[in-house]
């Protein structure tokens, strides 16, 4: 099984700065037959359903700010939040979806400073 | 506009069988895989399972942890998804999300979920 480890458990951050959460894989979500990054990154507020914002580990779903942006490969990704908005107060999770059991990272909470 | 709306859960006893339902609008429901994801509350997020669609035959993949005690299925005819749940253990408390499965793999619709509670 690929195991998913997010850091750090919990963020806060000032309303405007920079937001940083990392993933790591335990083996690699690269399928090289297309070079893709089988990664995804969602968003959970509270008594809501989590909402998709990153899949192939760096493409924006439509409706998602561009102050979200997901970068890395293969076993290192990162989420980023370029100006936390009061709105991003949330628990993110990182999600493989490359082979079952397709598993989420633990989550990080992410609060305003 | 692209709707799952989850329903079946409750109260059960350990030892006891509950099944879940997921009804999808919205989007050619046969087309797609349809996955479960639990959550404890307070908890991240874990994968159940997934029913792939026709073309797939149907097949099935499930998480260790409920391998053999949980049966997902779907009638493409109803556009509804199922879990049953059986030998159901104290664990297996959480919300019950369905989840469209999006291009290759990823969640890009959830269901409001609904909560399955095992108690004495």
């Amino acid at each position: 099984d690929i195991v998913m480890t997010q850091s750090p458990d919990s963020l806060a951050v000032s309303l405007g700065e920079r937001a940083t959460i990392n993933c790591k894989s335990s083996q690699s979500v690269l399928y090289s037959s297309n070079n893709n990054d089988y990664l995804a990154w969602y968003q959970q507020k509270p008594g809501q359903p989590p909402r998709l914002l990153i899949s192939w580990a760096s493409t924006r779903e439509s409706g998602v700010p561009d102050r979200f942006s997901g970068s890395g490969s293969g076993t290192d990704f990162t989420l980023t939040i370029s100006s936390l908005q009061a709105e991003d107060v949330a628990i993110y999770y990182c999600q493989q979806y490359y082979h079952p059991p397709f598993n989420f990272g633990q989550g990080t909470k992410l609060e305003i400073k | 506009e692209v709707q799952l709306a989850d329903s079946g859960g409750g109260l059960v006893q350990p030892g006891g069988s509950l099944r879940l339902s997921c009804a999808a609008s919205g989007f050619t429901f046969s087309d797609y895989y349809m996955d479960w994801v639990r959550q404890v509350p307070g908890k991240g997020l874990e994968w159940v399972g997934r029913v792939r669609n026709k073309a797939n035959r149907y097949t099935t993949d499930y998480a260790a942890s409920v391998k053999g005690r949980f049966t997902i299925s779907r009638d493409d005819s109803k556009n509804s998804l199922y879990l049953q749940m059986s030998s159901l253990k104290t664990e297996d408390t959480a919300v019950y999300y369905c989840t469209r499965v999006g291009s290759y793999g990823k969640y890009d619709y959830w269901g409001q979920g609904t909560l399955v509670t095992v108690s004495s």
